[in-house]
């Protein structure tokens, strides 16, 4: 059964501060690995997503990677603003996408 | 632009009721899911289907049925609402070319 760990489960930074979040699953079998971001009392809005053969996706300030043979995959935030405080998930995709999460970072960027 | 929609966005319910969670998406997504988000336990998948005519168990199914009425349309029901099924709803969809999953806001429910 695949497992996905985050860390940390939070982390507070002051604006401009480039950030790393961790994220580890057990299985190294798996087909993609999503990215989320989600602020209170709402859904899921997808950021990232990176395939099995990819090694890492950008878009715009965030850049993700994946190492499938340690477990690992990494969200890097350049020049953090307060409007990235979120929550951000990961989840790794397994047979017919179907994808296990990991608990999450709680993100705090303060002004 | 609607995406993936869920109704309703929140429901209070008594022990012992039933009641049937609505999900639609517009993308012509083939695969469609629920999952259950309760604090410190993180997103657990209920059921999903992975093309129109199937459904299949996910982490937790019991206490749940699933319909897919057609390619849009996914729904949750609860026949016999217990208090541990209090928990925000999510209802996702993906597509075969890349598998992103995209998700609806969320439907709140709470068992007396």
């Amino acid at each position: 059964k695949q497992e996905v760990t985050q860390i940390p489960a939070a982390l507070s930074v002051p604006e401009g501060e480039n950030l790393v979040l961790n994220c580890s699953f057990t299985d190294s079998a798996i087909y993609n690995l999503q990215w989320f971001r989600q602020d209170p009392g709402k859904g899921l809005t997808s950021l990232l997503l990176i395939q099995s053969s990819q090694r890492e996706q950008t878009s715009g300030r965030l850049n993700a990677s994946l190492d499938k043979s340690s477990g690992r995959s990494t969200l890097y935030i350049a020049a953090s603003q307060p409007g990235d405080s979120a929550t951000y998930l990961c989840g790794s995709g397994g047979s017919n996408y179907k994808l296990t999460f990991g608990k999450g970072t709680l993100l705090t960027v303060n002004p | 632009n609607a995406g993936v929609t869920q109704t309703p966005k929140f429901q209070v319910l008594k022990t012992g009721q039933s009641m049937t969670l609505q999900c639609a998406q517009d993308m012509n997504h083939n695969s469609m899911y629920w999952y259950r988000q309760d604090p410190g336990m993180g997103l657990r998948l209920i059921y999903y289907s992975a093309s129109e005519g199937t459904t299949d168990k996910g982490e937790v199914p019991n206490g749940y049925n699933v319909s897919r009425l057609n390619k849009r349309e996914f729904s949750l029901r609860l026949e016999s609402a217990a208090p541990s099924q209090t928990s925000v709803y999510f209802c996702a969809s993906s597509g075969l070319a890349s598998g992103e999953l995209f998700f609806g806001e969320g439907s709140r429910l709470t068992v007396l």
